[in-house]
Formats: C-alpha cells, sequence, structure tokens
C-alpha cells in the first residue's frame, strides 16, 4: 500500500500570502491518480486539483498543483479568508485508493 | 442538480451489523463507479470500498475487507454499504463519493453530506 505523508502538519499564514502544501508518496504514484481535495469544518471534502496539475470546475487560479514521480505540491498563490481548511492529497493504485493525514492551514 | 444523500447511521453495539444507503440524484448512476470513504471524529479521510459503474467489480480496504459489503442497487439509483463485525474503530462518518475516470486522471467530483455511525457498548 502506498503512503502518503503530507507537510507540514499545520501551516499558519496570513491572508494575501502564499502557501505551499507538500505530498510526498512512499513509492512512484502516476500523475494522474495524483488528487487534492480541500475539507472545511462540518463540511464534505471538495475536489481541487485532479491529475497533479488540472483545477477541477469552479476552483480560482490561485490554486495550483505540480509535481510528479513521489513528490507533489500544492500552491495557493495569495491567500483568500476562504482558503482556511484542511487539505488532503489522495492517490491511486493497485486497486487502493489512499488519503494523506492532511494539512491544516490556519490563520496566523 | 448532482447530489448524494447518505442514510442509515447511527449507534451500534461492537459486533453488531449496520446497512448504509447513498441516495443518487441528478446523473445517470448505472454509468459512474461509485465508492465510501470514512472520517473518524477528529481524524482524516480513509478510503473504505470502491464498486464499479455495472457492478462487476468491488475492491476494499484491508481495514474492512471481509467484514464490509459494497453494492449497489442501480433501479432505485442507490449504493449499499453493509457493516458487520463492527468494532470501535469503525466509528466515523460515512461519506458515499461519486468517481471519474477521464484522461486527465481519476478522481472523486461529488461526494454526500455524510452519516455518522458509533460503535459503543
Amino acid at each position: 500500500e502506498i503512503v502518503l505523508t503530507q507537510s507540514p502538519g499545520t501551516l499558519s499564514l496570513s491572508p494575501g500570502e502564499r502557501a505551499t502544501l507538500s505530498c510526498r508518496a512512499s513509492q512512484s504514484v502516476s500523475s494522474s491518480y495524483l488528487v487534492w481535495y480541500q475539507q472545511k469544518i462540518g463540511q464534505a471534502p471538495r475536489l481541487l486539483i485532479y491529475g497533479a496539475s488540472s483545477r477541477a470546475t469552479g476552483i480560482p487560479d490561485r490554486f495550483s498543483g505540480s509535481g510528479s514521480g513521489t513528490d507533489f505540491t500544492l500552491t495557493i498563490s495569495r491567500l483568500e479568508p476562504e482558503d482556511f481548511a484542511v487539505y488532503y492529497c489522495q492517490q491511486y493504485g493497485m486497486s487502493q485508493h489512499t488519503f494523506g493525514q492532511g494539512t491544516k492551514l490556519e490563520i496566523k | 442538480q448532482v447530489q448524494l444523500v447518505e442514510s442509515g447511521g447511527g449507534v451500534v453495539q461492537p459486533g453488531r451489523s449496520l446497512r448504509l444507503s447513498c441516495a443518487a440524484s441528478g446523473f445517470t448512476f448505472s454509468t459512474y463507479g461509485m465508492h465510501w470513504v470514512r472520517q473518524a471524529p477528529g481524524k482524516g479521510l480513509e478510503w473504505v470500498a470502491v464498486i464499479w459503474y455495472d457492478g462487476s467489480k468491488e475492491y476494499y480496504a484491508y481495514s474492512v475487507e471481509g467484514r464490509f459489503t459494497i453494492s449497489r442497487d442501480s433501479s432505485k439509483n442507490t449504493l449499499y454499504l453493509q457493516m458487520n463485525s463492527l468494532r470501535a474503530e469503525d466509528t466515523a462518518v460515512y461519506y458515499c463519493a461519486r468517481d471519474v475516470w477521464s484522461s486527465g486522471g481519476y478522481f472523486f467530483d461529488t461526494w454526500g453530506q455524510g452519516t455518522l455511525v458509533t460503535v459503543s457498548s
């Protein structure tokens, strides 16, 4: 089973700043199968990025994804107040899906 | 609009069974693979199971294999999760989610609001 490790666990930033979230896989992941979700308290997860770098419908262009192999990154260029949430990466491989443990993005 | 609504959660004793349902609307249910994903209180997301669009294949997380069964009834546009031999560590909000396979990737584009299962004596 592929393990995804997200860092940092918590990221404290101010609105307007740039956020960089990391997702590292225990073995190589197909970029097609690397996904990012956002989850706010009391809500279901929301699809942000699929295929490592493609934004989902309706996602603002301040969100971008990059990476390949075992290292992937979610970048939020200029934080808006509504971006403070928990972010999860997810991968699919060998008939199993796994999620990272999440990065909490909090207001500094 | 595309919608998934879970039901069937509640409090159940360890070792007992429970069946969750997920009612789908706003899309052609029989053409999408469907999943269950859970989230223990204060914890992260854990994928549970998938069933292919036509019901021909099922896959499970190792933590639930042999105890949980995913199924679907396309005549009722409903997804199910039969959970047997429940344990305290199965306590979680259970979400159903729709998957999309495209040239760009494989992902869950629609989620329900979740239903809480509490396993406790």
